[in-house]
C-alpha cells in the first residue's frame, strides 16, 4: 500500500510570508498532483509534475519533484490571505492510474 | 478544461436504502474514477473505469458498490444497501487525455451523502 505523508498538518501564518508544504512517501509515482480544497467543495488541480527534479512555477507557487520520485515540495511566496485552504498532494502509483493523496495541509494566512 | 459534473449535490437517506449518485463527464473521455472523503479524512480511491469496464478497484469497493456507464454519457456509482459509515462526499474525476492514459484526473464538485 502507497502512502504519502504530508507536513505540516496545519499552518497559520501573516500575509507576505514565505510557506513550504511537503508530500512525502517512502514509494515511487509515476506523477504527482498538488490540489487545493475549499470546504464542501471538490479538488481543484493545481499542477502535475511527471520528471524527476521537475519545478514548475505557477505565480507565487513553486512545486518540485524530488529526484526519486518519492517526495514533492510546495512553496510560496509572499503568501496572501486568498491563499487560505487546504492544500492536498496526491500521487499517482505506478501500477495504476489511481491516486493515492496525502492528508492535507490546512493553510491560514493572516492580513 | 472542463471539470465533471455531479448529481444530486446533497443526498440524505435512510441506511438500507439503495442510492446512485451520477456524474456527467464530457463524452469522449475514456478514464473514470470515483473516490470518497468521509468528513475530516483523507481523500479515498474507490474504483477507476476504463473504456466502459472496472479497471481498478480499491477494498472498500465491495459487493455493495457498482458502478455503469448506461447510456454511454452518464457514469454512475450505485450503492445497494447504504450503511452508516458510507456517509461521505463521493467525488467523480475524468482523466486528463482523450485516448486514455490519466497523468491528471480532474474533480467534480462532489455529492454529500447522509445516511441515517
Amino acid at each position: 500500500t502507497q502512502l504519502l505523508e504530508q507536513s505540516p498538518q496545519f499552518l497559520s501564518i501573516q500575509e507576505g510570508e514565505n510557506l513550504t508544504v511537503y508530500c512525502n512517501s517512502s514509494s515511487v509515482f509515476s506523477s504527482l498532483q498538488w490540489y487545493r480544497q475549499e470546504p464542501g467543495e471538490g479538488p481543484v488541480l493545481l499542477v502535475t509534475v511527471v520528471t524527476g527534479g521537475e519545478v514548475k512555477k505557477l505565480k507565487r507557487l513553486t512545486f518540485q519533484f524530488g529526484d526519486a520520485r518519492k517526495d514533492s515540495s510546495l512553496h510560496i511566496t509572499a503568501a496572501q490571505p486568498g491563499d487560505t485552504g487546504l492544500y492536498l498532494c496526491a500521487g499517482e502509483g505506478n501500477a495504476g492510474n489511481m491516486l493515492t493523496f496525502g492528508g492535507g495541509t490546512r493553510l491560514m494566512v493572516k492580513p | 478544461e472542463p471539470e465533471v459534473t455531479q448529481t444530486p449535490s446533497h443526498q440524505v437517506t435512510q441506511m438500507g436504502q439503495e442510492v446512485i449518485l451520477r456524474c456527467v463527464p464530457i463524452s469522449n473521455h475514456l478514464y473514470f474514477y470515483w473516490y470518497r472523503q468521509i468528513l475530516g479524512q483523507k481523500v479515498e480511491f474507490l474504483v477507476s473505469f476504463y473504456n466502459n469496464e472496472i479497471s481498478e478497484k480499491s477494498e472498500i469497493f465491495d459487493d455493495q458498490f457498482s458502478v455503469e456507464r448506461p447510456d454511454g454519457s452518464n457514469f454512475t456509482l450505485k450503492i445497494r444497501s447504504t450503511k452508516l459509515e458510507d456517509s461521505a462526499m463521493y467525488f467523480c474525476a475524468r482523466g486528463g487525455g482523450v485516448s486514455g492514459g490519466s497523468e491528471t484526473q480532474y474533480f467534480g464538485p462532489g455529492t454529500r451523502l447522509l445516511v441515517l
